[in-house]
């Protein structure tokens, strides 16, 4: 069976500090994989999305970039943090080839001070 | 921008009851999906319904999409107080290559 891992589970740190969020999917191969954010009380914003190594697309314009160093693994950055990019950080992936239900991992509560 | 917007944005019932929630979507879609999410939690698939489907059934969930309207609603019957979670649709627009856009979702209270 799949599962998916996300860490930190929480994080406070001062703005303009920089930021590395980690996700790893295990049980598949070449999974498609997603970076949303979600502000308190509302619906997810697909930031990111890769559906290989060293492939990533960004949906927003912003202070935050992705990689993905390996099949499975899928890092969210940002070199300096803003009090904007607050929120609720999920990962996801969904099998490769297809586009169908995603499977999201248990998030980061990212708080900027 | 959300392609989804779902209605109510809450909803208190009691155990027993049933729970009807709206999602209306404004541009042609391969699927509609319903995720739940538990308070400050990931969030879980439910059910996903094809474009060329008018209804779909798993367990105590019943959706149905019509595409004329733009619009699906998700039912639970016999709600229990573990469904209080927040609701959610997303969908997968056609050439978007399976990136979904959520709507707000609707907050569910079930109360014993």
């Amino acid at each position: 069976s799949q599962t998916i891992h996300q860490w930190p589970a929480t994080l406070v740190q001062p703005v303009g500090s920089p930021l590395s969020l980690e996700c790893t999917v295990e049980g598949t191969s070449n999974p498609n994989l997603y970076w949303y954010r979600q502000a308190a009380g509302r619906g997810l914003q697909l930031l990111f999305y890769s559906v290989g190594i060293g492939q990533i697309s960004s949906e927003v314009p912003q202070n935050l970039s992705a990689s993905r160093p390996q099949d499975r693994q899928f890092i969210l950055s940002s070199k300096k943090l803003l009090l904007s990019d607050s929120g609720f950080y999920l990962c996801a992936w969904s099998f490769g080839g297809s586009y169908n239900e995603q499977f999201f991992g248990p998030g980061t509560r990212l708080t900027v001070l | 921008s959300q392609q989804g917007e779902e209605d109510p944005q809450a909803l208190s019932i009691q155990e027993g009851e049933n729970a009807t929630m709206n999602c209306s979507y404004k541009t042609s879609i391969n699927n509609l999906q319903w995720y739940r999410q538990n308070s400050g939690r990931g969030l879980v698939h439910l059910i996903l319904i094809r474009s060329n489907e008018r209804e779909k059934h798993s367990g105590r969930l019943r959706v149905t999409l019509d595409t004329s309207k733009k619009s699906s609603s998700l039912l639970i019957t016999a709600s229990r107080a573990a469904d209080t979670a927040s609701y959610f649709c997303a969908t997968d627009k056609t050439d978007s290559w399976g990136k979904l856009q959520f709507g707000a979702g609707t907050q569910v209270v079930v109360t014993p």
